[in-house]
């Protein structure tokens, strides 16, 4: 079955730190790549996306490629802030008529200043 | 501002007793999702629903009841089937086939506990 796997954490850097959090994933079919973000206490909220291989997904200064080649979806920021701590989640697709998404565990992200 | 509204925001229940969270959009989305949050995993897949009067079984439906009387409307009871109820519950909304591969939107969750 379609799977994600994500980089386990707790993830802690300092603030103007390099962050990546690495994703891979497994789809009998041609899958979208999603990355979430959950701030205490709340709901999901969409980052960034990639529907097709070579799509670069970004926003709020972060990124991720869509690599069919290695199978991965890897978030990448040149420079972290506080306000980036979260919960962050990669997710995949298969998007056959049927919208249900498939999620990694979940990393967990600190910053400290 | 269209969003999904999830009440309440916490909810406790007693051993035998069912009870029943609520999930509503105003984004005129076709689907609509139910996901189950425990610490450390990722989020499951309890039940979906693609258009009004149909649902489906996600992955972890044993214990969860659904209806889909509304397009705006997806509440999902937790019956006293399901011995393990304590968890963060999550809703989600998407537009469905009419566009796809489009992402889903969250509500704020509801956080069940046992008495």
């Amino acid at each position: 079955g379609d799977s994600v796997t994500q980089m386990e954490g707790p993830v802690t850097l300092s603030e103007e730190a390099f962050l990546t959090i690495n994703c891979t994933y497994t789809a009998t079919g041609y899958p979208s790549l999603f990355w979430y973000v959950q701030y205490p206490g709340e709901g999901l909220q969409l980052l960034l996306k990639a529907t097709k291989a070579d799509d670069k997904g970004s926003n709020k200064g972060f990124e991720a490629t869509y690599r069919k080649e290695t199978t991965s979806f890897h978030l990448e920021k040149g420079s972290v802030q506080v306000s980036d701590s979260a919960v962050y989640f990669c997710a995949l697709s298969i998007g056959s008529g049927n919208e249900k998404l498939t999620f990694g565990t979940g990393t967990r992200l600190t910053i400290i200043p | 501002d269209g969003g999904i509204t999830q009440s309440p925001k916490y909810l406790f229940r007693k051993e035998g007793q069912n009870v029943t969270l609520s999930c509503e959009q105003n984004l005129n989305h076709d689907a609509m999702y139910w996901y189950r949050q425990d610490p450390g995993q990722g989020l499951r897949l309890i039940y979906y629903s693609q258009i009004v009067n149909d649902f489906q079984k996600g992955d972890i439906a044993e214990g969860y009841s659904v209806s889909r009387e509304k397009k705006e409307s997806f509440p999902l009871t937790v019956t006293s089937a399901q011995k393990n109820p304590t968890a963060f519950y999550l809703c989600a909304s998407s537009m469905g086939e009419r566009l796809r591969n489009q992402p889903q939107h969250f509500g704020d969750g509801t956080r069940l506990s046992i008495l």
